[in-house]
């Protein structure tokens, strides 16, 4: 089992839908979390960090729930421009610990 | 600006010769980091390095090799031992070890070897 899973989609939405992603991860000793964003052969950006209160920017919301070891992102009203592989990242201390999962692939259509 | 960046962006060798990619960063980040990147797959780490003249062995370092003489450089070389070349290379940093911060990635190159 990886440590960090992913729902490997692909997500096809017309533009203006709600979207979720969900992530689980194995190790109960992660400490911080995040969402990046990765457009077809680039680099992975920070899309944002995830806090246990959850937290929100602009169109997209994140949520932790420790208890289930379970992160989500919410994207609503999508846009064309949110076409990418979103990648949930799980960090149990250090940079070298960080663990990436495979990415989920989104579609958003005219 | 500061960033990082990576050097070449498109690399082709012919196999059983070593070649060495580039990561320069300003952003004064003490730690760096080699990252693989396959189709369909998540990254995993090569090497990573937490200060100068030290560094350490990620989950596939097995035929690559690093140096960290200078805070801002962090070259990979990807010798000929290396199976399986050709891939994406990414090159990331962040504050410093333990502190649980982001990295931030360079924009990537792209190893083919034939």
């Amino acid at each position: 089992r990886k440590e960090v899973e992913q729902d490997p989609g692909p997500f096809n939405v017309p533009e203006g839908a709600t979207v979720a992603f969900n992530c689980t991860y194995s190790n109960s000793a992660s400490q911080s979390f995040f969402w990046y964003r990765q457009d077809c052969r680039k680099e992975p950006k920070l899309l944002m960090s995830v806090y246990s209160s959850g937290n929100e920017d602009g169109r997209f919301t994140a949520q932790l729930n420790r208890a289930s070891q379970y992160i989500s992102l919410l994207i609503r009203d999508s846009k064309l421009s949110d076409s990418a592989t979103y990648l949930c990242v799980v960090n149990r201390g250090g940079g070298f610990k960080t663990i990436f999962g495979a990415g989920t692939r989104l579609f958003v259509k005219a | 600006d500061g960033g990082i960046t990576q050097s070449p962006k498109y690399l082709f060798r012919k196999e059983g010769q070593n070649v060495t990619l580039s990561c320069e960063q300003n952003l004064n980040h003490d730690a760096m980091y080699w990252y693989r990147q396959d189709p369909g797959q998540g990254l995993r780490l090569i090497y990573y390095s937490q200060i100068v003249n030290d560094f350490q062995k990620g989950d596939i370092a097995e035929g690559y090799s690093v140096s960290r003489e200078k805070k801002e450089s962090f070259p990979l070389t990807v010798t000929s031992a290396q199976k399986n070349p050709t891939a994406f290379y990414l090159c990331a940093s962040s504050h410093q070890q333990g502190d649980g911060s982001p990295l931030h990635f360079g924009n990537g190159t792209r190893l083919t070897v034939t």
